[in-house]
C-alpha cells in the first residue's frame, strides 16, 4: 500500500522559533491534508491542499503541495507552547480524492520549551 | 454539540477476552471509520462504512469485526483480544466523500 514518510520524527524547539516539517511519498497524491493531535485528543484538520504548487495558510501555519505531487511541507512560524502535539500528514489512498480511506504519515512530535 | 463520541476511554483486557468499543456520531454523517494509533506508525485504518448496512475492510482488519445497523453507531468488536491489539483506537466520521474527517477522543486499550 501507499506510505507516507514524515520527517523529522520529533522536534524540540524554543518558544518563538519557526518549525518546518515535511512528508514524502513514492506515489502521487491528489490531496494533501495536515492534522494536529493534542495530547489525549483525536486529530483535528489544520490545512487541506488540493493542487500541485498550492500554498495555503491558516494563521501561523503554512502548508504547500509539492509540485511533483509526491510531497508536502508544513511550516509553523513563531511557535508558542500550545503548538505542542503530534502533526500528521495524510492523503487519500490510491491517489483518489476521498477523505475517507486516508493514509497517514508516522507523525512529527513537536515539543515547545517556554 | 457532541460530534463523535467514543466509549470507553480506557480499558484493560486479558488475552482472549472479548469487548466492544462504541462509537456514535450525531452529525448525520454517512461515512464512519475506525483507526488504531501505535507509536511511530501513525494511524492505520481498521474498518470503514459508507452507510448503514455497508462495511468494508481497511489496512489492518484482522482480529476486529464491525457492523453498521444505524447511521449514528459504528461499534468495533474484538472477539479474542491479543497483546498486539494494545493501542489507542479512534473512530472518525465524515459527511461526504470529500468532507473533512472528524475524530473522536480515542479509546486506550491495553491487553495483558
Amino acid at each position: 500500500g501507499q506510505q507516507l514518510n514524515q520527517s523529522p520524527q520529533s522536534m524540540f524547539i524554543q518558544e518563538g522559533e519557526d518549525v518546518s516539517m515535511n512528508c514524502t511519498s513514492s506515489s502521487i497524491f491528489n490531496t494533501w491534508l495536515w492534522y494536529k493531535q493534542d495530547p489525549g485528543e483525536g486529530p483535528v484538520l489544520l490545512i487541506a491542499l488540493y493542487k500541485a504548487g498550492e500554498l495555503t495558510s491558516n494563521g501561523r501555519l503554512t502548508a504547500q503541495f509539492g509540485i511533483t505531487r509526491k510531497d508536502s511541507f508544513l511550516n509553523i512560524s513563531a511557535s508558542i507552547p500550545s503548538d505542542v502535539g503530534i502533526y500528521f500528514c495524510a492523503g487519500p489512498q490510491a491517489g483518489g480524492t476521498s477523505y475517507g480511506k486516508l493514509t497517514f504519515g508516522q507523525g512529527t512530535i513537536l515539543t515547545v520549551h517556554p | 454539540n457532541a460530534g463523535v463520541t467514543q466509549t470507553p476511554k480506557f480499558q484493560v483486557l486479558k488475552t482472549g477476552q472479548s469487548m466492544t468499543l462504541q462509537c456514535a456520531q450525531d452529525m448525520n454523517h454517512e461515512y464512519m471509520s475506525w483507526y488504531r494509533q501505535d507509536p511511530g506508525m501513525g494511524l492505520r485504518l481498521i474498518h470503514y462504512s459508507v452507510g448503514a448496512g455497508i462495511t468494508d475492510q481497511g489496512e489492518v482488519p484482522n482480529g476486529y469485526n464491525v457492523s453498521r445497523s444505524t447511521t449514528e453507531d459504528f461499534p468495533l468488536r474484538l472477539l479474542s483480544a491479543a497483546p498486539s491489539q494494545t493501542s489507542v483506537y479512534f473512530c472518525a466520521s465524515r459527511v461526504s466523500d470529500a468532507g473533512e474527517l472528524f475524530f473522536g477522543e480515542g479509546s486506550r486499550l491495553t491487553v495483558l
